[in-house]
């Protein structure tokens, strides 16, 4: 099955800084990438997808990029702010079950 | 227009019970998928319902039994409740499947 792999468990960034997590995959099936927000307390919330057809996606503070060829995906966020503290999760997937990676816990700094 | 919403919030039960969790889909969407997320785990995939049926199931044993009803609600079943079972017990729902999947906020599950 489908291995997804997610770098780095921990990121500390200043607020107005950007932050980067990456994310690799094994199978070259998975034609689905979508990213979570996890507040402490809270459900996985979808804030940005991708489908293998596409490169790049943003939305406002929010990028990602998908490398088919290398089998990675990356999460960016600029000019962070300390409501975007959270963990965040990738998954990829290629039918009806999305494989998640370990989270990453970001914290901006005040 | 209501999320997904899962009952109940907390639930604690003692090794060898038996647990249903309920789980109510996004307005719209037909198909419910299951997940465990143990503390400082990413998701983990239980099984997917559609049409009633389960379409999919992830590396977890027969204890783990699910039902989708006809207005596409759903329950997860655990029987003989393990100390490994305690996790977070997350319900996601989609329009069909390989569409993006939103997550209710979850069952804490304690087993003592």
């Amino acid at each position: 099955g489908e291995n997804v792999e997610q770098h780095p468990s921990t990121l500390s960034v200043q607020e107005g800084d950007s932050a980067v997590i990456k994310c690799t995959y094994s199978d070259s099936a998975s034609n689905y990438f979508p990213w979570y927000k996890q507040e402490l307390g809270k459900g996985p919330q979808l804030i940005i997808d991708i489908r293998s057809n596409v490169g790049e996606k943003k939305d406002q503070r929010i990028a990602v990029t998908l490398n088919k060829t290398a089998k990675h995906f990356s999460l960016h966020i600029t000019e962070t702010q300390p409501e975007d503290s959270a963990v965040y999760f990738c998954a990829a997937s290629y039918g009806n079950q999305f494989y998640f990676g370990t989270g990453t816990s970001l914290t901006v700094i005040p | 227009d209501a999320g997904v919403t899962q009952s109940p919030t907390h639930l604690i039960k003692t090794r060898g019970q038996q647990v249903t969790l309920r789980c109510s889909p996004k307005s719209g969407h037909d198909t419910v998928s299951w997940y465990q997320q143990a503390l400082g785990q990413g998701p983990q995939f239980i099984f997917q319902y559609y049409e009633e049926e389960e379409r999919q199931r992830g590396n977890f044993p027969d204890r783990f039994s699910g039902h989708q009803f006809p207005n596409y609600s759903s329950e997860l079943n655990v029987n003989a409740l393990l100390l490994g079972d305690s996790a977070l017990y997350l319900c996601a729902s989609s329009l069909s499947s390989n569409q993006p999947q939103h997550f209710g906020d979850g069952t804490r599950l304690s087993i003592l």
